[in-house]
């Protein structure tokens, strides 16, 4: 009830290209959905966040798309950079919940020149 | 504005042995949680705390706990070292109970039990 499954485990995209990342939650009371970014040694920095009341929010390259019915959302970079190497986390909450965040798996991906 | 601040960076402890990691949240935020970041497993609730007071915890044994000062600075003690305790520990803060809900992670300390 409270997992969050995300795919891929690992990504491999080009410079320039699309990468995609996908979750899907199974709690329909989370309200609240964060991406996270982490680089190596670093803790997870907050990339974009949605509420179900939307399906889409772009925030410069990055665009999350929400899909409450399937409870699915996904994380889209556009014009990937060898920059955005990085592991990507999903998450959700409850903000009920005192917004402690059930996360992905993660997704380690690496945008190759 | 200083981020969420965790000490020590590392810490390496012999199985048995209790280990305690502290944790400052940005200032104004009232909530603290602490994550666990084991290798391949992603980020696991440890606690949370708000206003001095344990709100939720996660599935851990009770030999990991804490506890949150008046300033909101937070502790995590972890009792009876075990090897699989080997991981990242995250700290977040976050301005709870004022209609926001973003997480501010600090930088972690590696535990290693060896």
């Amino acid at each position: 009830q409270q997992q969050v499954k995300q795919s891929p485990q690992s990504l491999i995209v080009q410079k320039g290209g699309i990468s995609i990342i996908n979750c899907a939650y199974e709690n329909t009371a989370f309200d609240y959905f964060p991406w996270y970014q982490q680089f190596p040694g670093k803790g997870p920095a907050l990339l974009i966040a949605i509420r179900p009341d939307v399906s889409e929010k772009k925030e410069g390259r990055f665009t999350i798309s929400f899909n409450k019915s399937a409870k699915q959302f996904s994380l889209h970079i556009m014009d990937s950079q060898p920059g955005d190497s990085a592991t990507y986390f999903c998450a959700a909450s409850l903000t009920g919940g005192g917004n402690k965040l059930t996360f992905g798996t993660g997704t380690q991906l690496k945008v190759e020149l | 504005e200083a981020g969420v601040t965790q000490s020590p960076t590392h810490l390496i402890k012999t199985r048995g042995q209790q280990a305690t990691l502290r944790c400052s949240p940005i200032s104004g935020h009232t909530s603290v949680y602490w994550y666990q970041q084991a290798l391949g497993l992603g980020l696991q609730f440890l606690l949370w705390y708000d206003e001095g007071e344990e709100r939720n915890r996660g599935n851990f044994p009770p030999r990991f706990s804490g506890r949150q000062f008046p300033n909101y600075s937070s502790e995590l003690n972890v009792n009876a070292l075990e090897l699989e305790d080997s991981a990242l520990y995250l700290c977040a803060s976050s301005p709870y109970g004022q209609g926001r809900t973003e997480a501010f992670f600090g930088q972690g300390t590696r535990l290693t039990v060896v």
